[in-house]
């Protein structure tokens, strides 16, 4: 079975300041791995994902995340956040084989203070 | 990029009435759609899955008959809860992926059903 870990219920910071949304997973074989953004009210936006390639990831709005094997971790960063991004963020994983589903984690609130 | 609508956005219904919830792929064909709930500052919770033409696939838990879902061709999946009581009421947000796009799913923006 496959899982995601967001372990912060929420995550505060001032404007102008880096942040970091953690999220680990679990998944048996390769993992492709993804973050979502949902402001009040509305649907999933994409913001980026993780198939194969650089550990690197960059996403939309400056988003930006890691994949490290290792720790099993995709940790969300931005370098300097904007009180618009003040949303729930969600981490979600499914393994590479075939047409497996998305697992989502809890989801964490980012609060971006002015 | 591809665009996934969902129709109404927001009903209100009585206790005991059935509510249909529509998700539509605007430009591309979805193979697969997916069901999700969502409760308040709660994650999304997979309902079932759906491939066009063929029946569709429901978690543990979610009863079939109640939630019935149609995907009745590549560009539309449909969500009726039938006879929806308060219990009911929550978030509904469809997904939905194309054919040999099987790493990516685009979301509808949901449906929110109050069962009064």
């Amino acid at each position: 079975a496959q899982s995601v870990a967001q372990p912060e219920d929420q995550v505060n910071v001032a404007e102008g300041n880096p942040l970091t949304v953690k999220c680990t997973y679990s998944v048996s074989g390769n993992p492709y791995l993804f973050w979502y953004v949902q402001y009040p009210n509305r649907g999933l936006q994409f913001l980026l994902k993780y198939i194969t390639g650089d550990n690197l990831v960059k996403g939309s709005y400056g988003f930006e995340a890691e994949f490290n094997k290792s720790q099993t971790s995709f940790h969300l960063k931005k370098p300097s956040a904007l009180v618009s991004d003040s949303a729930l963020y969600f981490c979600a994983v499914r393994d590479s084989r075939g047409y497996s589903t998305l697992t989502f984690g809890k989801g964490t609130m980012l609060l971006v203070s002015p | 990029g591809a665009v996934v609508s969902q129709h109404p956005s927001r009903v209100i219904c009585k206790s005991g009435t059935s509510v249909k919830i529509e998700c539509r792929s605007l430009d591309f064909q979805a193979t697969t759609m997916f069901w999700y709930r969502q409760f308040p500052k709660q994650s999304l919770m997979l309902m079932a899955t759906s491939n066009e033409g063929s029946k569709a696939t429901y978690e543990q838990g979610v009863e079939k008959d109640k939630f019935l879902i149609n995907h009745a061709s590549l560009t539309l999946s449909t969500l009726t809860v039938t006879s929806a009581h308060p219990e009911d009421s929550s978030f509904y947000i469809c997904s939905a992926r194309a054919r040999d796009s099987y790493n990516e799913q685009f979301f509808g923006p949901g449906t929110r059903l109050t069962v009064l």
